[in-house]
């Protein structure tokens, strides 16, 4: 079955600043990718998503890129604010069977 | 508010107590989950019902036992848990489509049910 995983596990940045959240799977036949934000106390809610035939996606201060061959892909937030404060969370899966999720990042945001 | 309601928000319960969690989704969604949610761990899928079908998880300890009466709601049924069993346990629904592989892939998730196994 897939594999997730998902670095750093903590990550501290200044307002203003960028993070950036880095996931690998391992089954090569996964071909959706989305991201969740889960804020203190409350649901994981998608933030952003990409599927296996395109590399990047933007919205707005987020962005998503994906490398196949590498099996990898990465969370880009840019210009950081602290309401972005939340554990995110990766995952990989073949359509929306059988979806794996990474451990999950747990970003604070200076102000 | 997403369209998926659970109830409990939180439970607590002796290792010999039986109790439900219940799901409920108003999103005419046809696929709903079961996640458990613990301390720096990934979210855990236990259970899946798609287009009216179970799919197994066998790593899932049989104190567990899911039922799904229809497409909107969704049961969890707890009988002699173990402390290592405390934890959120999320409920999750989505839309598929006929066939199973084709599908928005959203999961709406609800706000949990935060279980304590004393």
């Amino acid at each position: 079955g897939e594999n997730v995983e998902q670095h750093p596990s903590t990550l501290s940045v200044q307002e203003g600043d960028s993070a950036v959240i880095k996931c690998t799977y391992s089954d090569s036949a996964s071909n959706y990718f989305p991201w969740y934000k889960q804020e203190l106390g409350k649901r994981p809610q998608l933030i952003i998503d990409i599927r296996s035939n395109v590399g990047e996606k933007k919205d707005q201060r987020i962005a998503v890129t994906l490398n196949k061959t590498a099996k990898h892909f990465s969370l880009h937030i840019t210009e950081t604010q602290p309401e972005d404060s939340a554990v995110y969370f990766c995952a990989a899966s073949i359509g929306n069977n059988d979806m794996r999720f990474g451990a999950g990042t747990r970003l604070t945001v200076k102000p | 508010e997403t369209g998926v309601t659970q109830t409990p928000r939180h439970l607590v319960m002796g290792m010999t107590n039986k109790k439900s969690l219940k799901c409920e989704q108003h999103l005419g969604h046809n696929a709903m989950y079961w996640y458990k949610q613990s301390a720096k761990k990934p979210l855990e899928l236990m259970f899946v019902y798609s287009l009216e079908e179970r799919v197994e998880n066998n790593s899932v300890p049989s104190r567990f036992s899911p039922e799904c009466p229809n497409s909107s709601h969704l049961f969890l049924h707890l009988h002699t848990l173990q402390p290592e069993d405390s934890a959120l346990y999320l409920c999750a629904s989505s839309l598929k489509a006929s066939g199973g592989s084709a599908n928005t892939g959203e999961l709406f998730f609800g706000e949990g049910s935060r279980l304590t196994v004393l």
